[in-house]
């Protein structure tokens, strides 16, 4: 396993504020994403990186940014958090080779 | 036509039960095929490939058929523990390594 952390794993914040979700992993895994889960919709994904200059757009971006810090950490922001951005959010780290994923104990994001 | 369907279930099974869950997907450049297991408020975690001639792994069968589609899990002598839900996983080629997840099937296994 890629030994995927994520912090905080639980946030209640309010309309408006920024806030950064963050990960780590220590198996140094090149690619790196973000996921948010909402029940009924699965999993979508919002960014990800396949090494510290390579970010890339997921299938929905808007309202996230992301910062790859180095090979082993990948941060999320929410610039401005709005209520329908209440959801678990799941960072996972993957193998080019292997196409498999491992992914992060989540954080369950609540904005008031 | 969503890229990975799967039926959400819930699959409610007796203990022993012999369950099998069926996902289809829409894009022909689909590459490889994978089962992930999510608990309850947990992280995904990956539970098997899926090979073209069919894989095992204990309890569990995968296979996939190119022709139609469909991969499929079979659970046979079901137990408590399996209870969770079932991602259907697809990694298309060209897409730059990023799977597609099926919204999952549910399965609950009743003493």
């Amino acid at each position: 396993d890629a030994d995927v952390t994520q912090t905080p794993r639980n946030r209640i914040t309010k309309t408006g504020k920024r806030i950064m979700l963050e990960c780590s992993q220590t198996k140094g895994h090149d690619r790196m994403y973000w996921y948010r889960q909402d029940p009924g919709l699965g999993l979508r994904l919002i960014y990800y990186s396949f090494d510290v200059k390579d970010i890339n757009k997921g299938e929905i971006s808007d309202g996230y940014s992301v910062s790859r810090q180095a090979q082993a950490k990948f941060s999320l922001s929410l610039e401005s958090a709005i209520p329908n951005q209440t959801a678990l959010y799941f960072c996972a780290a993957g193998l080019p080779s292997t196409d498999t994923q491992y992914f992060g104990p989540g954080t369950r994001l609540t904005v008031l | 036509r969503k890229e990975v369907e799967q039926d959400p279930g819930p699959f409610n099974v007796p203990e022993g039960a012999t369950v099998a869950f069926n996902c289809t997907y829409s894009n022909s450049a689909s590459q490889s095929f994978f089962w992930y297991r999510q608990d309850c408020r947990k992280e995904p975690k990956l539970l098997m490939s899926v090979y073209s001639s069919g894989n095992e792994d204990g309890r569990f069968t995968a296979q996939l058929n190119r022709a139609s589609q469909y991969i499929s899990l079979l659970i046979r002598d079901s137990k408590l523990s399996d209870s969770a839900t079932y991602l259907c996983v697809v990694h298309v080629r060209g897409s730059q390594g990023n799977l597609i997840f099926g919204k999952g099937t549910k399965l609950s296994v009743k003493p």
